[in-house]
């Protein structure tokens, strides 16, 4: 079956830096997304990646390893704004889009 | 209007009932999606339509229906609604059909209680 894992919440310091790592088991693979959704809107775009190595978008990057069926999203400097749940999503062979159930991150001041 | 709109923003139905939610969208994009989520789930796909006129079943299509007349609409039916169809619905739309790497943009969601 496909599977893609992300842990169910984090917690973070307002300042700090933090990462959200996804593991991914697809039948094939044509790219990773990255969305953020605050509580009760809409995910909004964050990132794509479909080779391996860094892509660095100000705050946010997001890195992907395709032999590892791994990913992740570094947030630094972050925010009270960052406070929302990151979806991991992968296209897999048929391009369809597979979901994880999200990570909550929560940040402190 | 600007990107995607739902409608209603809530809604509380009786188990057994008819209900269209709506979704219009005003980017002239060709592919449009229903997902639902669920507390401790990732989105899942209900229906997709790659264009007007066509639709497709997603990962969990039963008692769920939908039309795309023309390229701004799609609207998402339950028939006979059953309390296990209480979620949060979201209407997604890309310029490219489904099986693209496009970006999907997302309405504000419907959230819809079935007792």
């Amino acid at each position: 079956g496909q599977n893609i894992d992300q842990p169910t919440e984090m917690t973070a310091t307002e300042g700090a830096i933090v990462q959200i790592n996804c593991t991914y088991q697809t039948s094939g693979f044509n790219g990773l997304f990255w969305y953020q959704q605050h509580a009760g809107e809409a995910p909004t775009f964050l990132s794509y990646n479909v080779l391996d190595g860094l892509e660095e978008k100000g705050r946010f990057s997001s890195f992907l390893s395709r032999s590892k069926g791994y990913s992740y999203l570094l947030l630094k400097e972050l925010q009270m704004k960052d406070s929302a749940s990151y979806l991991c999503a992968v296209l897999d062979s048929n391009y369809q889009l597979i979901w994880g159930a999200g990570t909550k991150l929560i940040i402190k001041p | 209007i600007a990107g995607i709109t739902q409608a209603p923003t809530s809604q509380i139905l009786a188990a057994g009932r008819r209900m269209t939610l709506r979704c219009t969208q005003d980017m002239r994009h060709n592919a449009m999606y229903w997902y639902r989520q669920d507390l401790g789930l990732g989105l899942r796909l209900i229906h997709y339509s790659n264009t007007a006129g066509t639709t497709g079943k997603g990962e969990v299509p039963d008692g769920y229906s939908v039309s795309r007349a023309n390229t701004d609409d799609f609207p998402l039916t339950l028939a006979s609604a059953v309390p296990s169809q209480t979620s949060v619905y979201f209407c997604a739309s890309s310029d490219s059909p489904s099986g693209s790497t496009d970006t999907q943009y997302f309405g504000p969601g419907t959230r819809l209680t079935v007792l």
